[in-house]
Order: structure tokens, then C-alpha cells, then sequence
């Protein structure tokens, strides 16, 4: 069935650092690729997505791109600040009313100053 | 925009016990989902409806889990009896409808012990 792999945390940076946040997925069709973000005390929120092979998703300095050809999708950003400390899931979803949603176990991020 | 609101925000209970959660989605969304999250992994989903039907309930545990969303607003979760593998946080999306961003509650952690 599909699923969704991505790198063990947690991860400790300091500010200003590159991430790089690694997934990789198995999939029988084209699923579409998303990242989530849970901030401390919050709930789930889509922080980007792409829908088809060589799409980019990005949002809020982060960026993402679907690789069909090494079934990847790995989260960067160039500049981490501390505000961006939370939990980043990774999910895909091959149908298109989203009921087989299928999320990585999370990688918890923490930036320092 | 009000978001997904949830309650109670955590429960402990003895296992065999039972549990009820509550959910009040964004107004005017169409679709809610139910998923648990153990400590650990993704989110799992466990029932999607639309309205006031079901759309999917093929991963929900029938034998102790129900839900329901009557008036196609907001919904209840119940465990009955409650086991000690149910610990987990639970969580309630919202979308307008099935093919659309799916907005997260802040969840309902529960301990059984």
C-alpha cells in the first residue's frame, strides 16, 4: 500500500542554517504530495503541496519538490529562524476526496538563537 | 475565521472505561474527518464524513469506536471500552468539501491507564 518515509528527528539547528528535511514515498499511482507544520500547542497546518511530477510547492520560505523519478519530496528552506520549531509531516494522497491521506511519523525541528 | 474547535483538550481514563470527544469544524465545511495520532507516528485516518454520511470508515475500529455527526455540524468520537493501545492524540479536520484543504483542531490527548 502507499506510505510515506521520512528522516527520523529531531533535529537541532541553529538560526539562519539550511534544512533540509528528508521524504520519500511509495505509491501505486500519482499521488499528490503535501507537507504539514504542528506548532507547539496547535494544530496541523498545510504548508505546502504539489499535485504532479517536477511541481514545486513552496510557502513561507520553505520549498519542496516532487522528484516521481527518485519518489521524493524533500522539504528545504535556506534560512531557518527560531519561529520555525515545530513537528513537519510529510503525506500523500492518492484519491481526490482525500480519504486515504497517508503521513510520515514527523520530524520535530528546533532552532536556536 | 473561527478554526476546528475541540474538547476536551485532554482525558485520562482506566482502560474499560469509556471516552467521548467532541468537534465543532469550520463553519460552512462540508467534510470532517476523525484520525489518531499515537505518540510517534502520523496521523491515522479514522472515519471521513460528508455532511452527515459516512464517507469512510474502513480503518475505524467498530468493535469499540463510533462516531457520528447527526446534523451534518459537529461531531462525537466514542471509545467503549477504552484499551490501553488507545492513547493516543485524536484529531478532527474540517474541509468545504472532499476535494479541498483539509484545516486541523487542535486535537484531544488521551491516556489510558
Amino acid at each position: 500500500g502507499n506510505s510515506v518515509t521520512q528522516m527520523e528527528g529531531p533535529v537541532t539547528l541553529s538560526e539562519e542554517a539550511f534544512l533540509t528535511i528528508n521524504c520519500t514515498y511509495t505509491a501505486t499511482g500519482y499521488p499528490s504530495l503535501f507537507w504539514y507544520v504542528q506548532y507547539p500547542g496547535e494544530g496541523l497546518q498545510l504548508l505546502l503541496k504539489a499535485t504532479k511530477a517536477d511541481d514545486k510547492g513552496s510557502n513561507k520560505g520553505f520549498e519542496a519538490t516532487y522528484r516521481k523519478e527518485t519518489t521524493s519530496f524533500h522539504l528545504e528552506k535556506g534560512s531557518v529562524q527560531v519561529s520555525d520549531s515545530a513537528v513537519y509531516f510529510c503525506a500523500l494522497s492518492e484519491s481526490r476526496n482525500n480519504n486515504d491521506m497517508r503521513f510520515g511519523a514527523g520530524t520535530r525541528l528546533t532552532v536556536k538563537p | 475565521e473561527a478554526g476546528v474547535a475541540q474538547s476536551p483538550r485532554y482525558k485520562i481514563i482506566e482502560k474499560r472505561q469509556s471516552v467521548a470527544f467532541w468537534c465543532n469544524p469550520i463553519s460552512g465545511h462540508a467534510t470532517l474527518y476523525w484520525y489518531q495520532q499515537i505518540l510517534g507516528q502520523g496521523p491515522k485516518l479514522l472515519i471521513q464524513f460528508q455532511n452527515n454520511g459516512v464517507v469512510d470508515d474502513s480503518q475505524l475500529p467498530k468493535d469499540r469506536f463510533s462516531a457520528e455527526r447527526l446534523k451534518g455540524v459537529d461531531s462525537t468520537l466514542k471509545i467503549q471500552p477504552a484499551k490501553l493501545e488507545d492513547s493516543a492524540v485524536y484529531l478532527c479536520a474540517s474541509s468545504l468539501d472532499l476535494l479541498n484543504e483539509q484545516f486541523f483542531g487542535p486535537g484531544t490527548r488521551l491516556t489510558v491507564l
